[in-house]
């Protein structure tokens, strides 16, 4: 079946330093992309989203890529704080305009910061 | 952003048992549900989805008669996990879709511990 994939499990960084989280998905057909952050014991938090019209987007301090050639997903931290520390995933939706959405979670990064 | 509540946080039964897990959107109207299952250091896994007044859709593999589902209201949503095993131990996040939210929230998860 289709899924959504990481390719590290996990990452390391230095506190201050950007942080670059990458995702592989399968579905061609999705168009609709999100990451979450998920801390130790807790339920998953939205970051930010992405639709396929678009390559890139912008929030505060994250950005995500979107390569649909390659099917690739990134998201970037910059400067990143110990905060920051969780396990992050991509989400895929296949269809924004269904309503509601029914995402498919990825395996997830673990991003520890060193301080 | 929206709140989402599940109680109990925490759960350790003995083998054999049933739990009930519960899930409020606290200040907006979910008329579907989707709750979800983690393992340790695993993604998280759709089980079931709810719409409102109606039962639920069970992915494949997830056994309806043993995960029941009751999504009475637009503010509550409960799943009971019937003769719990020790298998059945996992981290159950519920996920509340919000009219007029784009936005899919997250509860905080209930870590169950069969004995």
């Amino acid at each position: 079946g289709e899924s959504v994939g990481l390719h590290l499990p996990t990452l390391s960084v230095q506190e201050g330093d950007n942080s670059i989280i990458n995702c592989a998905y399968s579905n061609s057909a999705s168009d609709y992309f999100i990451w979450y952050k998920q801390e130790s014991g807790k339920g998953p938090q939205f970051i930010i989203d992405i639709r396929s019209n678009m390559d890139k987007r912008q929030g505060q301090r994250v950005t995500v890529l979107l390569n649909k050639t390659v099917k690739h997903l990134s998201l970037q931290i910059a400067a990143t704080q110990p905060g920051d520390s969780a396990v992050y995933f991509c989400a895929e939706n296949p269809s924004f305009s269904g309503g509601y959405q029914k995402v498919t979670f990825g395996t997830g990064t673990k991003l520890q910061v060193i301080p | 952003g929206a709140v989402v509540s599940q109680h109990p946080s925490r759960v350790i039964c003995k083998s054999g048992t049933s739990v009930k897990i519960e899930c409020r959107s606290l200040d907006f109207q979910a008329t579907t549900m989707f709750w979800y299952r983690q393992f340790p250091k695993q993604s998280l896994m759709l089980m079931a989805t709810s719409n409102e007044g109606s039962k639920a859709t069970y992915e494949q593999g997830v056994e309806k008669d043993k995960f029941l589902i009751n999504h009475a209201s637009l503010t509550l949503s409960t799943l009971t996990v019937t003769s719990a095993h020790p298998e059945d131990s996992s981290f159950y996040i519920c996920s509340p879709a919000a009219i007029p939210y784009n936005e899919q929230f997250f509860g905080p998860g209930t870590r169950l511990t069969v004995l």
